[in-house]
């Protein structure tokens, strides 16, 4: 299983970024995918994640509205794009994988992550 | 909204017993995940559904859930088990909530 993340920057508040994490080693359609994100030195925090059709998404309350969660199955990719960007919203985020269990799946695959930085 | 409090720190000396809790209303009404992140690494999942480990994880961690409370216990730990731990329940069936971290010094 690989999951590798891309996209991340240094943005300007109030701008966009569109992360993009690349699935390969495993059938990426089966799976639910999720965003998970880390503040500098802070604990981590699930962002959103994402059904295996595209159909359903969920998002942490801080970033409804303003971040969309997608993927592509075609192309085996999950994407965040994110908009309205906050200092706040500075942090390294995660792709992840959950496991395909019955209830209540953990995550058992994550990427290296990548750095999102907002700040004039 | 839904809340998981863990200790900032926890302490043991190799070869003991560390355990590490992670507290929230009727958490045991709940699964319960738990990390594993060594400094400058990716997450790890080390236990899910409370007690269940996926392959490749040793055998000395272990877990338990109940009334409010779980726990993720590591027999035997090592100097190679320090890092920061993390719990990780559903809140919904699409909601998820971690707790925020308890860093594990082996000593």
């Amino acid at each position: 299983v690989q999951l590798v993340e891309s996209g991340g920057g240094l943005v300007q508040p109030g701008g966009s970024l569109r992360l993009s994490c690349a699935a390969s080693e495993f059938t990426f359609s089966l799976y639910w995918m999720i965003w998970v994100r880390q503040a500098p030195g802070k604990g981590l925090e699930w962002v959103a994640n994402i059904k295996q059709d595209g159909s359903e998404g969920y998002y942490v309350d801080s970033v409804k509205g303003r971040f969309t969660i997608s993927r592509d199955n075609a192309k085996n990719s999950l994407y965040l794009q994110m908009n309205s960007l906050r200092a706040e919203d500075t942090a390294v985020y995660y792709c992840a994988r959950e496991m395909l269990t019955a209830a209540a799946p953990g995550f058992d695959s994550w990427g290296q992550g990548t750095l999102v930085t907002v700040s004039s | 909204s839904y809340e998981l409090t863990q200790p900032p720190s926890v302490s043991v000396s190799p070869g003991q017993t560390a355990s590490i809790t992670c507290s929230g209303d009727k958490l045991g009404d709940k699964y319960t995940c738990w990390y594993q992140q060594r400094p400058g690494q990716s997450p790890v999942l080390v236990i899910y559904q409370d007690t269940k480990r996926p392959s490749g994880i040793p055998e000395r961690f272990s877990g338990s859930n109940s009334g409010n409370t779980a726990t993720l216990t590591i027999s035997g730990t090592q100097a190679l088990d320090e890092a920061d731990y993390y719990c990780q329940a559903w809140v919904t069936n699409s909601y998820v909530v971690f707790g925020g971290g308890t860093k594990l010094s082996v000593l």
